[in-house]
């Protein structure tokens, strides 16, 4: 079964850093486009980050840029997102995404969805 | 580019239709050709599952009941007859550009 799996989640204070993980499992990573998504509970989705099968980075939020970092690795079937300099409103669920594409252009479509690491951001 | 869904709730008698729109403030038109619009359901207590891709094709697995239209800026996501298991937050979302963005979401309840 195709799945991907967070973790690294956990309580932090603010100015701190944290990694996260993303471990694919049923499938290869190399081929596929991988994103990060956050949300606080009981609010919407923001889309964090997101890397082409490559390692090409896509692009980040706003509100994140220039303090995460996301990147993979393919042989290892691990993607990651490095978060320094944490502020409180970072606190969310983080959740792991797979494109059934290389994560440009087609095919394109999130299709994976792990069920999320917590990150709160407290002192 | 900024996405804004209406309604922000929906409920609706079982075995009725539900429409939702999704406007972009851009348009989500890929230079392939094709519309980076995409809807997603998070259902209770779980994480989003895609339910159509590129404006109007269904991900696997979704009932024939959910469908995709639209074009440019003006997207809907129908459900033909609506069942109590598709009580959720229905988001879009475009993908045509970074940072992709979602709606607001919009809560289907159950009648």
């Amino acid at each position: 079964e195709v799945q991907v799996e967070e973790s690294g989640g956990g309580l932090v204070q603010p100015g701190r850093s944290l990694r996260l993980s993303c471990a694919a499992s049923g499938f290869t990573l190399d081929n596929y486009g991988m994103h990060w998504v956050r949300q606080v509970p009981g609010k919407g989705l923001e889309w964090v980050s997101g890397i082409t099968w490559n390692s090409d980075v896509l692009g980040y939020a706003d509100s994140v840029k220039g303090r995460f970092t996301i990147s993979r690795d393919n042989a290892k079937n691990y993607v990651y997102l490095q978060m320094n300099s944490l502020r409180v409103e970072d606190m969310a669920l983080y959740y792991c995404v797979k494109d059934i594409g290389s994560g440009l252009g087609i095919p394109h479509g999130w299709g994976v969805w792990g069920q999320g690491t917590a990150v709160i951001v407290s002192s | 580019i900024v996405m804004t869904q209406s309604p922000l709730s929906l409920p609706v008698t079982p075995g009725e239709p539900a429409s939702i729109s999704c406007r972009s403030s851009q348009s989500l038109v890929h230079s392939h050709g094709y519309s980076f619009l995409d809807w997603f359901v998070q259902k209770p207590g779980q994480s989003p599952q895609l339910l159509i891709y590129l404006g109007s094709d269904r991900a696997s697995g979704v009932p024939d009941r959910f469908s995709g239209s639209g074009s440019g800026t003006n997207f809907t996501l129908k459900i033909s007859r609506v069942e109590a298991e598709d009580v959720g937050v229905y988001y879009c979302m475009q993908a045509v550009q970074t940072p992709y963005t979602f709606g607001q979401g919009t809560k289907l309840e159950i009648k």
